[in-house]
This record gives structure tokens, sequence and C-alpha cells, in this order.
């Protein structure tokens, strides 16, 4: 059974900074590109970045460009967020999600986020 | 960024009915349209992958539809466990980004 395990959220001040985890297990997670997704109380879906199975490609939303940054360790089937600077704004539950891929070329086009994590919660705020 | 726009932002439906809703790219994105279900306190559901796709388990009354900028998901007959936000989402160009959702309510 797929499972995704997300850990880190908390309440952070203004500036702060903090670490997202997420654990996977039940598939063979070096083989997927991987995604953080947030939602901000009452709001909708935002996608915030994507990584490449070999870490050899990352992309970001411009919103969090610069602040945080996307990791994976395949040996310990884990998904990274570091996020620096933390905002009001970016109080929201995180979410990762298996991004699995249509590939063609030397690029690919995705398949919809087909499992996600339960979410943590993380609270920006003095 | 590929901006996605979801009609309408929310619906009043029975139990039987027949619900369409529309999701529009501000640019082509092929066949690259997600659809996802999601209900209070729960992490998004994946429905329908590549347009047209139906995700392992989900039930047939559930459909999508479209290509270029044009996508529908239509689902044949409302059952209770329907009754949910649906979102669209755009995998062709990153940023992936999301249509801002349907809510799909009782009447």
């Amino acid at each position: 059974e797929v499972q995704l395990v997300e850990s880190g959220g908390g309440l952070v001040q203004p500036g702060g900074s903090l670490r997202l985890s997420c654990a996977a297990s039940g598939f063979t997670f070096s083989r997927y590109w991987m995604s953080w997704v947030r939602q901000a109380p009452g709001k909708g879906l935002e996608w915030l970045a994507n990584i490449k199975q070999d870490e050899s490609e990352k992309y970001y939303v411009d919103s969090v460009k610069g602040r945080f940054t996307i990791s994976r360790d395949n040996a310990q089937n884990s998904l990274y967020l570091q996020m620096n600077s933390l905002r009001a704004e970016d109080t929201a539950i995180y979410y990762c999600a298996r991004d699995p891929r249509n590939y063609y070329g030397s690029g690919s086009y995705g398949l919809g986020f087909d499992y996600w994590g339960q979410g943590t919660l993380v609270t920006v705020s003095s | 960024d590929i901006q996605m726009t979801q009609s309408p932002s929310s619906l009043s439906a029975s139990v039987g009915d027949r619900v369409t809703i529309t999701c529009r790219a501000s640019q082509s994105i092929s066949n690259y349209l997600n659809w996802y279900q999601q209900k209070p306190g729960k992490a998004p559901k994946l429905l329908i992958y590549a347009a047209s796709s139906l995700q392992s388990g989900v039930p047939s009354r559930l459909s999508g539809s479209g290509s270029g900028t044009d996508f529908t998901l239509t689902i044949s007959s409302l059952q209770p466990e329907d009754f949910a936000t649906y979102y669209c989402q755009q995998s062709h160009t990153t940023p992936w980004t999301f249509g801002q959702g349907t809510k799909v309510e009782i009447k």
C-alpha cells in the first residue's frame, strides 16, 4: 500500500524557518518525481515545487522561489521541503504528492498527483 | 504561467442529477488536464488524469473530456458521496496550476 506521511509542521514566527519531511512507503520511491502542494485555510490548492528522481531537475512556483528548497533522499525514501523567510501568507496545510510522468524525448508531462499524504499544518504568526 | 479557470464556482444539485464542471486553460495544454475531488479535512483524491483516463477505483459515473484549452468533468448520476469540492489541474507546463475549485452542494 502506497503511503506518504508528512511531518515537521508547526507554529513559526515570521522570518523563521521550518523543514518539512515526507516519508514514503509501498512503492519504489526512487522511480518517481515528487511534489509539494499547499492549501491555505479555506482556499484552493497551490503547487509549490517538484523534484526529479535523481534531483537533477527541480522546479518552483514564483511565490516560493529563493525561499523554499525541495530535496530528497532516495536511500531513506524521504522528501523534504526547507522553508526559509516564512511569511504569514505561507500559513497552510502542506501536502507531499507522488508526481508520475509521461516521458517524451528529454522531457515529461505530468499525469496528476496519484497519491497524497495527509498533510502537515504550518502556521506563520507572531 | 498557465491560468486555469473553472466554472461554476459552486453548484447545488440533487442526488441523481447529471452534473458538469468546466475548466478552461489560458493556453493549449494538449490533454494534460487532471481532476481531483476534495472533502473537508481530507487530502485531494485524483479522479481523472490526462483529460479522460479514469484513475483506478474511481466509479464509472465520473468521466472527463476535452483537449487543448477546454475540458469538462461530468458526473452522470450524482451520489451522496460526490458532494465535495472539485479541482482541475494542468500538468503540461511548470508551474503546475490548479483551477479555483467548484463546490458541489446538496440542493
